[in-house]
């Protein structure tokens, strides 16, 4: 009940395609979802994240969609850009409690020029 | 503002042999967290700290002690080192309570033959 499925593991998109990774989870007591970016030989960065009072929340190119009976959430990537080939991980945590993460096994998304 | 620094960046231990990986946060995070991250198994959290003078086990705590040093330092020590922990170890720290975020450092790589 506190995995978060991802998908897919590896993705390969054209320059100005739109990049879509998938997340699932089970615990409904889930209420804070961020997804990080990381870059080789870096760490994890917030990108963007979204509460589950909002269907979806927009930031730049980035934008998160959100079904809460679905109990899924994924990342699109519009205009996708070879600057954006890194290792994406969603997660969900409970806010009321000690703000521990669940990660996803995380997606390496390659953006061919 | 260094934001969450780890070292050392790299090391190689033989088997058995103990090492402890220092971490430092200059945020003045009340929340410090130690994750190891292993291909297509995601970041797994080994143990945090949700306050100063508190630690608990996270996903994966075995084989693996830490020490919540001061608010600024968590520090996690492999005792008897084993093939099984060569990984890629982060150190990350938030603001639970005020803020959702946790900020992650660059990491630590460790092979352990």
């Amino acid at each position: 009940q506190q995995q978060v499925k991802q998908s897919p593991q590896s993705l390969i998109v054209q320059k100005g395609g739109i990049s879509i990774i998938n997340c699932a989870y089970e615990n409904t007591a889930f209420d804070y979802f961020p997804w990080y970016q990381q870059f080789p030989g870096k760490g994890p960065a917030l990108l963007i994240a979204i509460r589950p009072d909002v269907s979806e929340k927009k930031e730049g190119r980035f934008t998160i969609s959100f079904n809460k009976s679905a109990k899924q959430f994924s990342l699109h990537i519009m205009d996708s850009q070879p600057g954006d080939s890194a290792t994406y991980f969603c997660a969900a945590t409970v806010t009321s409690g000690t703000y521990k993460y669940i990660f996803g096994t995380g997606t390496r998304l390659k953006v061919l020029a | 503002n260094a934001g969450v620094t780890q070292t050392p960046k790299f090391q190689v231990l033989k088997t058995g042999q103990s090492m402890t990986l220092q971490c430092a946060q200059d945020m003045n995070h009340n929340s410090m967290y130690w994750y190891r991250q292993d291909p297509g198994m995601g970041l797994r959290l080994i143990y945090y700290s949700a306050s100063e003078g508190t630690t608990d086990k996270g996903e994966v705590p075995n084989g693996y002690n830490v020490s919540r040093l001061n608010k600024r330092e968590f520090s996690l020590r492999l005792e008897s080192a084993a093939p099984s922990q060569t990984s890629v170890y982060f150190c990350a720290s938030s603001f639970s309570g005020k803020q959702e975020t946790q900020y992650f450092g660059p990491g630590t790589r460790l092979l352990v033959l």
